[in-house]
């Protein structure tokens, strides 16, 4: 089966640093890999993706992942954390063989706190 | 354009009430999903509707639980005989039906069994 563990409960990082979320997956073919944030009390929002080709994949609002195949993992990085960036973040990964649809299976979510 | 939409935004009922949730998907997506978010977690996935394919139902708790989908469009999420441990943020997502794309989520309907 499909999961993805998300070992911190929660980052705490500065204004201006940089801050990692990390991110491991345990898959049966090929993992198709998702980031999201979630602002409190809204739904979530899709950051990036990894389906295949390059192992650096660039998302929105600075955030970008690193794919990596031989730890299993898709830790999610920004250079310079920004205040607004203090949030939820989900890794998930899609169930399901082919190409098409397949429901998301979920990390328990990491909160992000980026003080000034 | 319009994202997912959702209703009611919150929802209080009694334990053994019955309630329905509703969920417009984006215009155009022909895969729709229900998630529940319980306090403090990670997103549980109940159901899947792709297209006219019969859905996934393998994530629904209890025979409590159904959900419909008319065509492309709309769907409700219903719960009977509603008990306190379904209290929980349920969230619609919807999607392209090709390769692999992401899903757009709406807000959720919070919902609170008293």
């Amino acid at each position: 089966a499909q999961s993805v563990a998300q070992p911190e409960d929660q980052v705490n990082v500065a204004e201006g640093n940089p801050l990692t979320v990390k991110c491991t997956y345990s898959v049966s073919g090929n993992p198709y890999l998702f980031w999201y944030v979630q602002y409190p009390n809204r739904g979530l929002q899709f950051l990036l993706k990894y389906i295949t080709g390059d192992n650096l994949v660039k998302g929105s609002y600075g955030f970008e992942a690193e794919f990596n195949k031989s730890q299993t993992s898709f830790h999610l990085k920004k250079p310079s954390a920004l205040v607004s960036d203090s949030a939820l973040y989900f890794c998930a990964v899609r169930d399901g063989a082919g190409v098409q649809g397949g429901k998301l299976i979920f990390g328990q979510g990491t909160e992000l706190s980026v003080k000034p | 354009g319009a994202g997912v939409s959702q209703s009611p935004s919150n929802k209080v009922t009694e334990k053994g009430k019955d309630v329905e949730l509703r969920c417009d998907p984006i215009s155009g997506h022909t895969a729709l999903y229900w998630y529940r978010q319980r306090l403090g977690q990670g997103l549980e996935f109940l159901i899947y509707f792709q297209g006219n394919s019969a859905p996934d139902k393998s994530g629904l708790p209890s025979d409590r639980f159904s959900a419909e989908r008319t065509g492309e469009s709309v769907s409700t999420l219903t719960i009977q005989r509603t008990q306190q441990e379904d209290s929980a943020v349920y969230l619609c997502a919807s999607s392209v039906q090709r390769e692999v794309n992401e899903q757009f989520f709406g807000p959720g309907t919070r919902l609170t069994v008293l």
